[in-house]
């Protein structure tokens, strides 16, 4: 079962930044904050990953706050082909990825 | 690079029947998984293989069997479908740690009628 807790469904205006919210209220120390994204029946597309400092790549950052039970991934600038489900993960030693139903995102022009 | 193959695509089966879902990847990733999606709902694990030759269970591993061909292959095989497995199929491969991130495929949309 997922350990997260992520809005249902948000929307975001084309060209703003959008912040999507996360809770790991039982995360572990060395469990690693995953995003993933689903476009559209597609398969999940990872996005980015974090254990404590905040991190950026091409695609997004990724905010991991100091005590670590909640992250914010931001899309700099929204595009209509991010609209998908978002999923934020823990992922620990395990190395198993579980998804929960994840945040309905949809970018409006 | 391909990254995650499946095949089929789509596939429809009677009751009863019998089939295998392939995958393959080359990205020489160590483990590979096997998970299924249902409308509405997130992913859930069937099978996993953490390495060649490895398989273990996963949240939903009844109803299925799979097989760790070598190190770029893992089918599942689904011995007698029922109408219950109807759903939305996808592989995906990590390196060991999966630190890196998962690469899933593009899925198999399997309907048993």
């Amino acid at each position: 079962d997922a350990k997260t807790t992520q809005p249902p469904s948000m929307d975001c205006a084309e060209g703003r930044a959008a912040n999507l919210p996360c809770n790991h209220s039982t995360i572990s120390g060395n469990e690693y904050v995953y995003w993933y994204r689903q476009i559209h029946s597609q398969g999940p597309q990872y996005i980015i990953h974090g254990l404590k400092n905040n991190e950026t790549n091409e695609m997004a950052s990724l905010i991991i706050t100091e005590d670590r039970k909640s992250s914010t991934l931001i899309l700099p600038h929204a595009t209509l082909r991010d609209t998908a489900v978002y999923y934020c993960i823990d992922l620990g030693g395990n190395n198993r990825l579980a998804f929960g139903k994840g945040n309905q995102v949809v970018v409006i022009p | 690079n391909a990254g995650v193959t499946q095949t089929p695509k789509f596939q429809v089966l009677k009751t009863g029947q019998s089939m295998t879902l392939q995958c393959a990847q080359d990205m020489n990733h160590n483990s590979m998984y096997w998970y299924r999606q249902d409308p509405g709902m997130g992913l859930r694990l069937i099978y996993y293989s953490a390495s060649e030759g490895t398989t273990d269970k996963g949240e939903v591993p009844n109803g299925y069997n799979v097989s760790r061909l070598n190190k770029r292959e893992f089918s599942l095989r689904l011995e007698s479908a029922a109408p219950s497995q109807t759903s939305v199929y996808f592989c995906a491969s990590s390196e060991a740690t999966g630190r890196n991130g998962y690469t899933f495929g593009s899925g198999t949309r399997l309907t048993v009628v």
